[in-house]
């Protein structure tokens, strides 16, 4: 099973709503990533997890909060976003983050905020 | 991280061969060159990647310059569900690599009928 899914596929939240976005996976993979990726534009990276630790944020505004509960899921939690904000959002895994492995990435949440 | 150049965008005919280029002026020796694609309405997928040599796999074939200041994905005969866009990504494979993949603006890639 060579799958990340993401749930949900498409989410619609007001300013001051809080909601969370699900991806897991089952391949063992101890390396997982989130990313955002605007329209017509190429995805960005938010965060990456290394072995259940969140290793890399790439200086994302505190409204956006990642948890990785265990190996197999990683959360985005989303509190008071912006209508800018509204994107899709990747979730990918790999291996492990070192070295050349592919990274899987999941079909993404796709989300609006009025 | 050293950057990547692709046209913006190509046309191709179905059942063609398709080079796709790819500049990578400032690729330092550990840097792999790896290609992602990414289908309409879909997340980005693993196509290929490579230090020096010339790769194949059952997706498409990747010719990489002597100098490695550029490289090329070839699609030996396009289909319709080829239409995607296609980056070229440089990973750094020394021991600090953090494991980030920084996508540049792609190539749109057409495949017509």
């Amino acid at each position: 099973d060579t799958e990340v899914t993401q749930t949900p596929k498409h989410l619609v939240m007001g300013m001051t709503n809080k909601k969370s976005l699900k991806c897991e996976q089952h391949m063992g993979h101890r390396a997982m990533y989130w990313y955002k990726q605007k329209a017509k534009k190429p995805p960005e990276l938010m965060f990456v997890y290394s072995y259940e630790k969140l290793s890399i944020n790439e200086s994302v505004p505190s409204r956006f909060s990642p948890e990785c509960p265990n190996s197999s899921l990683l959360n985005l939690h989303l509190h008071a976003l912006q209508p800018e904000d509204s994107a899709l959002y990747l979730c990918a895994s790999s291996q492990v983050i070192q070295g050349n492995y592919e990274q899987y990435f999941g079909p993404g949440t796709r989300l609006t905020v009025t | 991280d050293a950057k990547t150049t692709q046209p913006n965008s190509m046309e191709s005919n179905e059942e063609e061969p398709v080079h796709l280029p790819c500049n990578h002026s400032t690729i330092s020796g550990t840097d792999y060159i790896h290609w992602y694609r990414q289908l309409p309405s879909q997340g980005p997928e693993y196509v290929i990647h490579g230090l020096t040599s010339n790769v194949n796999n059952r997706m498409a074939s990747l010719a990489i310059a002597e100098d490695r200041k550029s490289s090329t994905l070839i699609l030996h005969r396009a289909t319709l569900r080829d239409a995607a866009v296609y980056y070229c990504i440089l990973r750094d494979v020394e021991p600090s690599n953090t494991g980030k993949l920084i996508f540049g603006q792609g190539t749109t890639l057409q495949v017509k009928p």
